[in-house]
């Protein structure tokens, strides 16, 4: 099993639509979690953070959290084009005696219009 | 906030040179700083995990001699390939935290591409 897993798509959605991505992890001591967006040839970049059970609103985002179930998930509203990309679920892990982030392997997004 | 640079963007070099990847926090001191090494159409691959004055831990099967970390201040790490071979051409990026500050969030540079001919 690995440890962090994405369905890797690639999810299409139309324009204005609802995408809504989804990550399960394997570690129940994890903490802290992460969706990063990483465009074509590009390096990862932050959108959101989770800490706690619930929901988390940023702007067009939402990240849900469920440690029960070992589950993340990234909500985006009223997708555009501009966000079709690679979405990267990292989970932080003590492992080896030091904290690191787990990557899934992404899921890519399309957004047509 | 949380800017991260990387130079050079992208580099050639022959085979059997050694290549430098420099990693700069701009505006936080970086007490951990990761190296990742990402090949096309593939997912981040952790190298190594460096912390500010002390010895880089490589994740497995990454070979040490090889690839040569050093974080010798707050906001510098940098990567060293050697003899470099064109099994080595890849996205190299590296990311930085403020674990100190109980900041677990990884803020990534914008990546080194490596062609080695």
């Amino acid at each position: 099993q690995k440890e962090v897993e994405q369905n890797s798509g690639p999810l299409s959605v139309p324009e204005g639509a609802i995408a809504s991505l989804n990550c399960t992890y394997s570690d129940r001591g994890s903490q802290s979690f992460f969706w990063y967006r990483q465009y074509s040839g590009k390096s990862p970049e932050l959108i959101m953070s989770i800490y706690s059970n619930g929901d988390k609103e940023d702007g067009r985002f939402t990240a849900q959290l469920n440690k029960a179930s070992q589950y993340v998930s990234l909500l985006i509203r009223d997708s555009q084009p501009s966000d079709s990309a690679t979405y990267l679920c990292a989970v932080n892990m003590f492992s080896g005696g030091y904290n690191k982030l787990i990557f899934g392997a992404g899921t890519r997004l399309a957004v047509h219009p | 906030g949380a800017v991260v640079s990387q130079h050079p963007s992208w580099v050639i070099c022959k085979s059997g040179t050694s290549v430098k990847i420099e990693c700069r926090s701009l505006d936080f001191q970086a007490t951990t700083m990761f190296w990742y090494r990402q090949f096309p159409k593939q997912s981040l691959m952790l190298m190594a995990t460096s912390n500010e004055g002390s010895k880089a831990t490589y994740e497995q099967g990454v070979e040490k001699d090889k690839f040569l970390i050093n974080h010798a201040s707050l906001t510098l790490s940098t990567l060293t390939v050697t003899s470099a071979h064109p099994e080595d051409s890849s996205f190299y990026i590296c990311s930085a935290s403020d674990w100190l500050a109980g900041a677990h969030e990884q803020y990534f540079g914008p990546g080194t591409r490596l062609t080695v001919t």
